[in-house]
């Protein structure tokens, strides 16, 4: 299967900054990426569908203009939480390939 | 519009034993269905997956599900549990028409030896 990455795997940061959230496909040349959120003990959420070259597709309820989703080439996806709030702490996954997916290792975020 | 329901939280088997994870499904189209295990501080995994054909589906780590269209089911089955499944299971489920996942609550799996 296709092999994912994130960077970074933890970030914490001070409410009101950004932060940015890399997904590599590095053996899958994606299309497509999905991002999701994935809260204690609770299920994935979709939040997005990435589209190469192309504007993200964002799922109901989820900010588009805090959750700021590019997808340059075919094998980078970065996810930008702008101004960060405490409640925007999670663990954010992505994912390729619109069958079976693979999984990036995540990205803890802790906003403080 | 899609849904996927796992009932149980938590499943509990002794080392050696068969183990079932349930899952049930709804979706407009003909379903698509998966199941991916998560291990503590780990990435999912998919471990398998199915589209169309044979109703028992082998995977990874010697896991099966079997597709029941009758009664919606996608339930996980092992013959005989390891220690090491013990772990967070997902069942996910797309139709034929588009590419949105849907994810199940999850069921954790405790294995006791």
């Amino acid at each position: 299967g296709a092999v994912v990455s994130q960077h970074p795997s933890w970030v914490i940061c001070k409410s009101g900054t950004s932060v940015k959230i890399e997904c590599r496909s590095l053996d899958f040349q994606a299309t497509t990426m999905f991002w999701y959120r994935q809260f204690p003990k609770q299920s994935l959420m979709l939040m997005a569908t990435s589209n190469e070259g192309s504007k993200a597709t964002y799922e109901q309820g989820v900010e588009k203009d805090k959750f700021l989703i590019n997808h340059a080439s075919l094998t980078l996806s970065t996810l930008t939480v702008t101004s960060a709030h405490p409640e925007d702490s999670s663990f954010y996954i992505c994912s390729v390939n619109p069958y079976e997916q693979y999984f990036g290792p995540g990205t803890r975020l802790t906003v403080t | 519009a899609q849904s996927v329901a796992q009932p149980e939280d938590q499943v509990n088997v002794a080392e050696g034993n068969p183990l079932t994870v349930k899952c049930t499904y709804s979706v407009s189209g003909n379903p698509y269905l998966f199941w991916y295990v998560q291990y503590p501080n780990r990435g999912l995994q998919f471990l398998l997956k199915y589209i169309t054909g044979d109703n028992l589906v082998k995977g990874s780590y010697g896991f099966e599900a079997e597709f029941n269209k009758s009664q919606t089911s996608f339930h996980l089955k092992k013959p005989s549990a390891l220690v090491s499944d013990s772990a967070l299971y997902f069942c996910a489920v797309r139709d034929d028409r588009g590419f949105k996942t849907i994810f199940g609550a999850g069921t954790r799996l405790f294995v006791k030896a």
